[in-house]
């Protein structure tokens, strides 16, 4: 079946320019994760979506960071004023509705010039 | 604060030789997860651990997990080359929803 797929793949933008990026989840899983992957860095947690429950935007390093998840499937995560240390891999996971592994999306990869 | 060590963060082996990569967490959680990852490519799930004492195997990897000592080990055992990559493992609190990486481990087998 279909893994978890993310768009665009790569993004280049300028800074100050605002992105968005998208994230498929494979269908029935109801958690939803967003990670940040700085070059040679381990992941970095952003926010969690579980249902229809309030997501825990903990990890989100900026308000000018924000996500949302559409009909508990479909999430996109919006950087406005994107700046340089923005640049990273966005990496998406899904999991099922028990506690079991992610499956990780293939990753989005930002560079802001 | 929440911490999640592993070591070494770069190994270098030769093929066939064994060796183990270690992952240190600073709270409680029995539930342990490796994962591994291609350059330029995403995670791929390798095992899951959720009990402790669990030990699990895939052809030449081993995870253990060791919830007292809060330590979990993944073994190499007679390394290929295709098992070059980077290693993560990532813990899950008891009451948390995140999930906790390690650094990750840089693993290259020389032929």
């Amino acid at each position: 079946g279909a893994g978890v797929s993310q768009s665009p793949s790569n993004k280049v933008t300028e800074k100050g320019k605002d992105v968005e990026l998208r994230c498929d989840p494979i269908s029935g899983h109801t958690a939803l994760y967003w990670y940040r992957q700085s070059l040679g860095q381990g992941l970095e947690f952003l926010i969690y979506f579980q249902g229809n429950s309030a997501p825990d935007k903990s990890g989100l390093p900026s308000d000018r960071f924000s996500a949302e998840r559409t009909g508990g499937s479909v999430s996109t995560l919006t950087i406005q004023r994107t700046q340089q240390e923005d640049s990273a891999v966005y990496l998406c996971a899904s999991s099922p509705p028990r506690d079991r592994e992610q499956f990780f999306g293939p990753g989005t990869r930002l560079t802001v010039l | 604060e929440l911490k999640v060590e592993q070591n070494p963060l770069f190994l270098s082996m030769q093929e066939g030789k064994n060796y183990t990569i270690y992952c240190n967490y600073s709270t409680t959680s029995d539930r342990l997860y490796w994962y591994r990852q291609d350059p330029g490519k995403s995670l791929e799930s390798l095992f899951v651990l959720l009990s402790n004492g669990a030990v699990k195997q895939e052809g030449r990897l081993m995870a253990s997990l060791d919830t007292k000592a809060r330590l979990s080990t993944l073994h190499i055992t007679a390394a290929v080359h295709d098992l070059s990559a980077t290693y993560f493992c990532a813990l899950r609190t008891m009451t948390g929803n995140q999930f906790y990486f390690g650094t990750g481990t840089s693993l290259t087998v020389i032929p």
